[in-house]
């Protein structure tokens, strides 16, 4: 099983709400990542956690928000976006380096999360 | 920072043709992946490659790892129309640490199939 999945799909929010993006995998991967994808662009790396623990942060603005409750779990809080972070949003997990296997970094990607701004 | 070209940028083919892309690096990878996005959807693991030379096959697809580790090919063969998409290749750079890793992205092959 090599599934990633992300709610909600889509989301329409103006600039003074406050939302929040969800992404759970149950491999028992330990590193999960949000990515920020434009169209025809390839995917913007936002944030890291391994071991529900913060390990890159790719000076994201904050009004980006990440959390990760437990090791299956990533969430993103949205608050006082602007029209231009309309994008798709990605979450992805692998396995966490540690043990020696480049196998282990291998990224597998949910479906996304298309976010419009007004 | 190390960057991944993709070549070619797009590509418009017949059905039933052959297709093959290439990615290229400056630096040395130890890992290829090869992804598939489709609009709107999030990219999808075609395959994974992990040593130098290396040629894996999924269904119709083919990719091999370069022998210098700074190149790698993706071959569709006999393509079909839900091949239609955007084709990633990506690698992890060797200067990683930690326990997790940052993916450098190619910039991407759209793939339309015309009938």
């Amino acid at each position: 099983d090599t599934e990633v999945t992300q709610t909600p799909k889509h989301l329409v929010m103006g600039m003074t709400n406050k939302k929040s993006l969800k992404c759970e995998q149950h491999m028992g991967h330990r590193a999960m990542y949000w990515y920020k994808q434009k169209a025809k662009k390839p995917p913007e790396l936002m944030f890291v956690y391994s071991y529900e623990k913060l390990s890159i942060n790719e000076s994201v603005p904050s009004r980006f928000s990440p959390e990760c409750p437990n090791s299956s779990l990533l969430n993103l809080h949205l608050h006082a976006l602007q029209p231009e972070d309309s994008a798709l949003y990605l979450c992805a997990s692998s396995q966490g380096l540690g043990g020696g296997s480049q196998r282990q970094e291998t990224q597998y990607f949910g479906p996304g999360t298309r976010l419009l701004v007004l | 920072g190390q960057q991944l070209n993709q070549s070619p940028q797009s590509m418009f083919i017949q059905e039933g043709e052959d297709v093959s892309m290439n990615c290229t690096s400056s630096s040395i990878f130890n890992t290829w992946l090869w992804y598939k996005q489709d609009p709107g959807e999030g990219p999808v693991l075609l395959i994974a490659l992990y040593k130098a030379g290396e040629l894996t096959s999924n269904g119709r697809l083919t990719a091999q790892f370069g022998i210098t580790r700074k190149d790698s090919f993706l071959n569709i063969s006999a393509s079909i129309p839900s091949d239609v998409g955007i084709y990633f290749c990506a690698g992890p750079p060797l200067q990683n640490t930690g326990t997790a890793s940052k993916l450098t992205f190619g910039t991407g092959t759209r793939l339309q199939v015309t009938l």
